[in-house]
């Protein structure tokens, strides 16, 4: 079984300040993907990172595929309140069946005014 | 609108009673799957399927069935439920590929008393 370990798992900054999350394995993927989840709802994707050491950018916010495709990193600048949720990375099996997505337990990001 | 819809979005139901969780999506999807999301344990992979007439087996299947005799929908069938499968049941589907995401239903909330 793959494991992603993220963390921290629970954030509580204030509005402006900068952060990062970290998403971490033991094994290698073919590509990772990171979700924010808001209560109530399922999560819903903000980007895929495919190729090691690539970084994508979506506005603040600023996605980092780790060089051996073992690790990912979210980083967000001036955070605001509506950063706040549950964020999810999610790792594609390199190896045989490329099917099914592992995901991470999740960072609790509050953002307060 | 174009998406992935779970019917109905709360249920509950007494101890060794039978549902069936409902799951279309319309965006032509190969790929469809069940999750269940519990505090602290993330979100766990029930059963997936990579066509139609074809489903297997994820991490926490026991106690549900599934079926998929049409690309569109994909249901969730709860045999007898327990109080152990009180949880949030996603639906999600996606392209085959490594650079394709999840989208995902708003979620089923069932409680299991």
């Amino acid at each position: 079984t793959q494991l992603l370990e993220q963390s921290p798992q629970f954030l509580s900054i204030q509005e402006g300040e900068n952060l990062t999350v970290y998403c971490n394995s033991s094994s290698v993927f073919s590509s990772l993907q990171w979700y924010r989840q808001e209560p109530g709802e399922g999560p819903v994707l903000l980007v895929t990172v495919v190729t090691g050491g690539e970084v994508k950018k979506l506005k603040r916010l600023t996605f980092q595929f780790g060089d051996a495709r073992k690790d990912s990193s979210l980083h967000i600048t001036a955070a605001q309140p509506g950063d706040t949720g549950l964020y999810l990375c999610a790792g594609l099996n390199s190896g045989g069946s490329n099917y099914k997505l592992t995901f991470g337990k999740g960072t609790l990001l509050t953002v307060n005014p | 609108n174009a998406g992935v819809t779970q019917t109905p979005k709360f249920q509950v139901l007494k101890t060794g009673q039978s549902m069936t969780l409902q799951c279309a999506q319309d965006m032509n999807h190969e790929y469809m799957s069940w999750y269940r999301q519990d505090p602290g344990m993330g979100l766990r992979l029930i059963h997936y399927s990579v066509g139609a007439g074809i489903t297997d087996q994820g991490e926490v299947p026991n106690g549900y069935n599934v079926s998929r005799s049409t690309t569109e929908d994909f249901p969730l069938r709860l045999l007898s439920a327990a109080p152990s499968q009180t949880s949030v049941y996603f639906c999600a589907s996606r392209y085959l590929g490594t650079d394709y995401g999840y989208t995902f239903g708003s979620g089923t909330r069932l409680t299991v008393v």
